[in-house]
């Protein structure tokens, strides 16, 4: 089945330091998202990406959808305690039908020292 | 615009015993999703219904797992006889119709001893 690999599996930086992770696939996803996930909450939505070379902002959170259509990358300037949390990638092919499933990435844990 | 709701938000029970989750999607949203997320993983759907019709169970271990959305609104979720390795995280999702923009609920952690 499809998958998704997240780089890195975790990340320990200090307050104020900008964040690169990304999300590659072995096959095409025609959409992508990124949500962030607090300890004992649910997975919250911060951006979606629907064209091949987008670039959409969110405050200081940055994706990209790459042009390959193969990966995705988020990126957070100035990172701040707060956004501590688990990053998880999502994609989906976009190969018609009804079922709007998504697949998920294993997440990247993120670690920001104040 | 409230979010989606899940209850309980813990449970801890012995294996082979019964749990039911409940789930209330956001207003008008027509599409809900059940995942499992094993700790240390992303998410799993376990099932997916548009209104009240089941798009995907492919993944739901149909020998003790249900799920059923009745009126096309709230959903419950079963595992009947749980299994030690049914420990994990049970989130609820919801979306609108022709979207891929899932909003999760806050989840419901069970741990079966």
């Amino acid at each position: 089945g499809q998958q998704l690999n997240q780089s890195p599996q975790s990340m320990f930086i200090q307050e104020g330091e900008d964040v690169s992770m990304n999300c590659t696939s072995s096959s095409i996803f025609n959409t992508w998202l990124w949500y962030k996930q607090d300890p004992g909450e649910g997975p919250v939505l911060l951006i979606a990406l629907y064209k091949a070379g987008e670039l959409t902002s969110n405050g200081r959170l940055t994706a990209q959808f790459g042009i390959t259509r193969k990966d995705s990358f988020l990126n957070i300037s100035a990172s701040i305690p707060s956004d501590v949390g688990i990053y998880f990638c999502a994609g989906h092919p976009n190969s018609g039908g009804s079922n709007y499933k998504l697949t998920f990435g294993k997440g990247t844990l993120l670690t920001v020292n104040p | 615009e409230a979010g989606v709701a899940q209850s309980p938000r813990y449970k801890i029970i012995e294996k082979r015993q019964s749990v039911a989750f409940w789930c209330n999607p956001i207003s008008g949203h027509a599409t809900l999703y059940w995942y499992q997320q094993i700790l240390g993983q992303g998410p799993k759907l376990l099932i997916q219904f548009q209104n009240n019709g089941v798009v995907d169970d492919s993944q739901l271990p149909k020998d003790r797992f249900s799920a059923e959305r009745l009126k096309g609104v709230d959903s419950t979720l079963k595992i009947q006889p749980a299994k030690l390795e049914d420990s994990a995280v049970y989130l609820c999702a919801s979306s609108r119709d022709f979207s891929y923009e899932q909003y999760f609920g806050p989840g419901t952690r069970l741990t079966v001893t």
